[in-house]
């Protein structure tokens, strides 16, 4: 079974300009998330859905971040424009019932 | 909503020994409860995981248990080895038919040396 797959896993970008993630679940799974991770820090989490519903946005930064997931499978998570605070790796995780599995994250790097 | 706390920050261990990380949380509705290791670089990896119905939960030389009344939970590790070492993350999470909101707690660096 393919685990979660992200894009890119790697990304420098000059502040002020656009990012973008994108994240594919595990097969069948109808929860995904997308948190961020500081060097240091557990994630923290930017934006739950349940299929195609946001359920739980409470800590996105919604001036500058936005998500979406199209048909309930692949979500993309974007920034714009992006500040020097936003450096992180961003992870997207898949659940179905109790489990929650990561991809790899993109390590974003803004200058 | 929940918090977690997890300590040690760090630790170090000799290898063969054994390593203990405890966490706390705050909310009493939580009722699952996964570790996760995640080494330089890469993902965290699901390592074990315990529901609040089970005090305790074993896997190999990994150990959990489950305090409900005190609400802290603990993973133990025994006959430590240098692959062992990780960052390890805790988590407490409200599960509700398919899905739950996990807090996770701030991490424990786990250094084993030969």
């Amino acid at each position: 079974e393919a685990g979660v797959v992200q894009s890119p896993r790697y990304k420098i970008i000059e502040k002020k300009q656009p990012v973008a993630f994108w994240c594919n679940p595990i097969s069948g799974h109808n929860t995904l998330y997308w948190y961020r991770q500081n060097l240091g820090q557990g994630p923290e989490l930017l934006i739950r859905y349940e299929n195609e519903e946001a359920v739980d946005d409470s800590q996105l930064p919604k001036d500058r971040f936005s998500a979406e997931r199209l048909k309930g499978v692949d979500s993309t998570l974007k920034i714009q424009p992006a500040e020097l605070g936003d450096s992180a790796v961003y992870l997207c995780a898949s659940s179905f019932d109790y489990e929650q599995y990561f991809g790899p994250g993109t390590r974003l790097t803004v200058t | 909503g929940e918090n977690v706390e997890q300590h040690p920050s760090t630790l170090s261990v000799q290898e063969g020994d054994s390593a203990v990380i405890k966490c706390t949380y705050s909310d009493s509705a939580s009722n699952y409860f996964p570790w996760y290791k995640q080494e330089l670089g890469k993902r965290p990896q699901l390592i074990i995981d315990i529901r609040s119905n089970v005090g305790e939960k074993k896997d190999q030389r990994i150990a959990v248990t489950l305090n409900k009344t005190a609400k802290h939970f603990s993973l133990h590790i025994t006959e430590t080895q240098p692959e062992d070492s990780a960052v390890y993350f805790c988590a407490a999470s409200k599960v509700a038919g398919s899905w739950g909101k996990f807090q996770f707690g701030a991490g424990t660096q786990v250094v084993v040396t030969p």
